[in-house]
């Protein structure tokens, strides 16, 4: 069984500039997450979809973040414009069913430089 | 807000040692607490879980964690560490639908 892919691994931008992370889930996984990893810290919570909807996006910071995810599959974060400060891991998650179920799959992540 | 809190930040031992790492968590209540584990150029991957039950937990590669209610603990513990246990640990809470992560803790572990 295929697990969560995201692409690109690695990307190095200059400040101001946009950036895109693309993620593909487990097959038949309605729940889909965006984590932000800082070096030497655990995940933190952009967004959380079920299925199409953004339902927790809180910690979101929607000035220059914004997330899709088209027909409840694949989903793109994007960074618009991109701050020195936002140079992380940007990890992506899905499950099966709800939380509950105890258990988040996750990529491998994608490291972003901003310089 | 639940917070998830790692005694160690980096811990090395030697093969055959024994492992005690600590995680505490900010508030009670019913909770469902978690280990993960990232193998250097891996991905996160689930060690154990507790939700109910014996709070004696065993995982995967002969890791267990004990729940301590009145502590709000979680520590994982294993009886002898190998050198691919080299890995970086967290812990995590269910927080509503959200799971929130602990800092980790590097562990290295010697030939």
């Amino acid at each position: 069984e295929a697990g969560v892919v995201q692409s690109p691994r690695y990307k190095i931008i200059e400040k101001k500039q946009p950036v895109a992370f693309w993620c593909n889930p487990i097959s038949g996984h309605n729940t889909l997450y965006w984590y932000l990893q800082n070096l030497g810290q655990g995940p933190e919570l952009l967004i959380r979809y079920e299925n199409e909807e953004a339902v927790d996006d809180s910690q979101l910071p929607k000035d220059r973040f914004s997330a899709e995810r088209l027909k409840g599959v694949d989903s793109t974060l994007k960074i618009q414009p991109a701050e020195l400060g936002d140079s992380a891991v940007y990890l992506c998650a899905s499950s099966l069913g709800l939380v509950s179920t105890g258990e988040l799959f996750f990529g491998e992540g994608s490291r972003l430089t901003v310089l | 807000a639940q917070s998830v809190s790692q005694h160690n930040h980096h811990v090395i031992l030697s093969e055959a040692a024994s492992l005690e790492l600590g995680c505490n968590y900010s508030y009670g209540g019913t909770v469902n607490l978690f280990w993960y584990v990232q193998y250097p150029g891996q991905h996160l991957q689930l060690l154990l879980k507790y939700f109910s039950g014996d709070p004696l937990v065993k995982g995967i590669k002969g890791f267990e964690a004990e729940f301590i209610k009145s502590k709000f603990s979680f520590n994982l513990r294993k009886p002898s560490v190998q050198w691919s246990d080299t890995a970086e640990y967290f812990c995590a809470v269910i927080q509503g639908q959200n799971f929130v992560f602990g800092p980790g803790t590097r562990l290295s572990v010697l030939p």
